[in-house]
């Protein structure tokens, strides 16, 4: 029932792109990203809604196909910020907010 | 950071011991979760709340315990610790938007 992330880790230099998938074998209702640093706390990034608009703000930003029960998270041209581990959380119907996380996509920026 | 904070912040405790960890938000949210991060599993639901002295299981609740007696606390227990409970505990808050999660520092908790 958890979320599928792939890559499971990447490397890019500066100004370089990258795209996270996170599929789920689930109908979901939505779908969140979120950023950890090494030794901090996640921190959210965006949600996609069922129905809802490809999101996105600077140079990253998420889209949700609903039959296909999968997201992809787009960075493009990477800043060395952009390092840290990206988790997609996903949640079906209801109100009560639950999330299932993937095991996590670990990205490293390089000068 | 939504105001949330947690405590301890570290703690190294005995197998068999009972562990109280406390989140606390000042921002009054409704929805309130409790998960444990280990390596190689991300973030995995232990117990929510959905109101005061209103909670439920997550999909790993085994072996822990919550309370929330007030709006701004929401504590976690681990009635007789155990090593496989070794990992790190964030606690979050749901907001009112779209249903965004915000977390706390997290709890760093070592069984010996």
């Amino acid at each position: 029932q958890q979320p599928v992330q792939s890559p499971q880790a990447v490397i890019l230099r500066e100004g370089e792109d990258a795209v996270i998938n996170c599929s789920s074998s689930k109908a979901l209702y939505s779908v969140h990203w979120y950023r950890q640093k090494h030794g901090e706390a996640p921190v959210f990034l965006m949600i996609l809604l069922k129905g809802g608009e490809q999101k996105g703000h600077e140079k990253i930003s998420a889209s949700f196909n609903e039959k296909k029960q999968q997201s992809s998270l787009y960075l493009t041209a990477s800043q060395l910020s952009y390092s840290g581990t990206y988790f997609c959380g996903t949640a079906g119907s209801g109100n009560t907010g639950k999330l299932i996380f993937g095991q996590g996509t670990t990205l490293q920026v390089k000068p | 950071d939504a105001g949330i904070t947690q405590s301890p912040r570290h703690k190294v405790t005995e197998t068999g011991t009972p562990v109280t960890l406390r989140c606390h938000q000042t921002e009054n949210h409704r929805y309130m979760y409790w998960y444990r991060q280990d390596p190689g599993h991300g973030l995995r639901l232990i117990h929510y709340s959905y109101g005061v002295k209103d909670t439920d299981k997550g999909e790993v609740s085994d072996g822990y315990s919550v309370s929330r007696s007030k709006t701004e606390d929401f504590l976690l227990t681990l009635e007789s610790a155990t090593s496989s409970q070794t990992s790190v505990y964030f606690c979050a808050v749901r907001a009112l938007g779209e249903g965004e999660q915000f977390f706390g520092p997290g709890t760093r908790l070592t069984v010996l």
